[in-house]
């Protein structure tokens, strides 16, 4: 089942503006980690943020997480042509005992950049 | 050090066939997990393999299966395909923790499959 949920599906903007996607989930997490995914191929990881961090950034990339409204944002400053991809919001939130079923993902937000 | 390979990158099946798939994941890595991916359910987890003992499972039927070698690398296995088993599947390696999936997962390039 899908925990995560991405918004927008979809973004167009222009290059050089910023692209803030949103992703919301359903229960109580240990971390959240967003990820790009090129046209089908492997995902790239981006970003891990634990769920007593509120803020991180790396790079042009800023993500926070709120553990009370269950939602977490991806900001990507100064966009390029190379960001042209897929994001995905994936959450982890197995026990401390085990038990674990893998990230559960979102559907992913679809990021074009107009040059 | 080199990425998490799989191979094949592309496969074509029809139903009815089996169909194993294979990964190597990043040198000192020791789980692997495999993820299936369609464009209706999104990426779901298939499960987990840890020291050649399978650790976590999603929810997909026993046509899915895999194992693990004493080198980490890792094959899945698809018994009698059926048509809505077409996807991308990828493997990620992490470093074990008590929880990999409390760290960096690292995806592989994934491998297509079509069942005709």
């Amino acid at each position: 089942s899908q925990q995560g949920e991405e918004d927008p599906q979809a973004l167009s903007i222009q290059e050089g503006e910023n692209a803030t996607m949103n992703c919301s989930y359903k229960t109580s997490i240990n971390n959240l980690q967003w990820y790009r995914q090129n046209s089908g191929r492997g995902l790239v990881h981006l970003i891990l943020i634990r769920s007593n961090e509120r803020e991180k950034h790396s790079g042009r990339l800023r993500v926070t997480l709120d553990t009370s409204k269950k939602s977490s944002s991806l900001l990507i400053t100064a966009s390029r042509a190379a960001d042209t991809a897929s994001y995905f919001c994936a959450t982890d939130a197995s026990p401390l005992g085990g038990g674990a079923d893998g990230l559960t993902f979102g559907k992913g937000t679809h990021l074009i950049i107009q040059p | 050090k080199a990425g998490v390979t799989q191979t094949p990158r592309y496969l074509i099946k029809t139903r009815g066939q089996q169909v194993t798939l294979s990964c190597s994941p990043i040198s000192g890595h020791r789980s692997v997990s495999w993820y299936q991916q369609t464009p209706g359910q999104g990426l779901q987890f298939l499960f987990e393999y840890f020291s050649e003992t399978q650790r976590n499972k999603g929810n997909f039927p026993g046509r899915f299966s895999g194992r693990q070698f004493s080198n980490s690398r890792s094959e899945m296995n698809v018994s009698t395909l059926e048509l809505g088993d077409s996807a991308l599947y990828l493997c990620a390696s992490s470093l074990d923790r008590d929880n990999p999936f409390r760290e960096t997962q690292y995806f592989g390039p994934g491998t297509r499959l079509l069942v005709l």
